[in-house]
């Protein structure tokens, strides 16, 4: 597993863009990013995924550099119910397993 | 489409007693990952099970606890003696192909172990 490297904190205001990043610099070439967060002690959501290309979804989107040594997890319009901690993780080997470090956790601020 | 299913949600124990966690995988998963997060703590991975077949363990502790997911049926996580200290939250987790890289894992909404 690459390892992954995230503020410990970050404020957001209800509304704007929430702009969480990662970095990865020992990602090898064909390791995924992979975007989780986890809302008080439920189980962690996956929000998604990339490789090398920019990637949208229904819930974010994910900027990852050229370089692939590091990556931005965008909310885009922030609400409340987004407050969670969110973990960048780079799972490697065959087994896919997944290794969560500390996260970001996120407080949208009303 | 039902997601990961975990029962109970919610297990309380006794010192000595045993605990069985079930899991059921989304539809068409075959299989399943479990973590558990102490309080306080982030999840730590503790086993990666295929139907029949444990292919990674090296997250489980050495002694009390095991693993199983048989041909049919939920797949088990088994804590035998519990102790106060096995406290805490345990995930599942399940998956449509096994390591494939693209292929995001699942989670239920946790089994909550309390030992008394």
């Amino acid at each position: 597993d690459a390892k992954t490297t995230q503020p410990t904190s970050m404020d957001c205001a209800e509304g704007r863009a929430a702009n969480l990043p990662c970095n990865h610099s020992t990602i090898s070439g064909n390791e995924y990013v992979y975007w989780y967060r986890q809302i008080h002690s439920q189980g962690p959501q996956y929000i998604i995924h990339g490789l090398k290309n920019n990637e949208t979804n229904e819930m974010a989107s994910l900027i990852i550099t050229e370089d692939r040594k590091s990556s931005t997890l965008i909310l885009p319009h922030a609400t409340l119910r987004d407050t969670a901690v969110y973990y960048c993780i780079a799972p490697g080997g065959a087994t896919n397993k997944l290794i969560f470090g500390t996260g970001t956790l996120l407080a949208v601020q009303p | 489409n039902a997601g990961v299913m975990q029962n109970p949600r919610h297990l309380v124990r006794r010192r000595g007693q045993e605990a069985r966690l079930r899991c059921s995988p989304m539809k068409g998963h075959s299989h399943v990952y479990w973590y558990r997060q102490l309080p306080e703590e982030g999840l730590k991975f503790m086993v990666y099970l295929q139907k029949e077949n444990i292919i990674d363990e090296s997250g489980m502790p050495k002694e009390r606890f095991s693993a199983e997911f048989p041909k049919e049926g939920p797949s088990i996580l088994r804590i035998q003696q519990v102790v106060r200290g096995d406290s805490a939250a345990y995930f599942c987790a399940s998956s449509p192909v096994p390591g494939q890289k693209n292929q995001p894992q699942h989670f239920g909404d946790g089994t909550r172990l309390s030992i008394l």
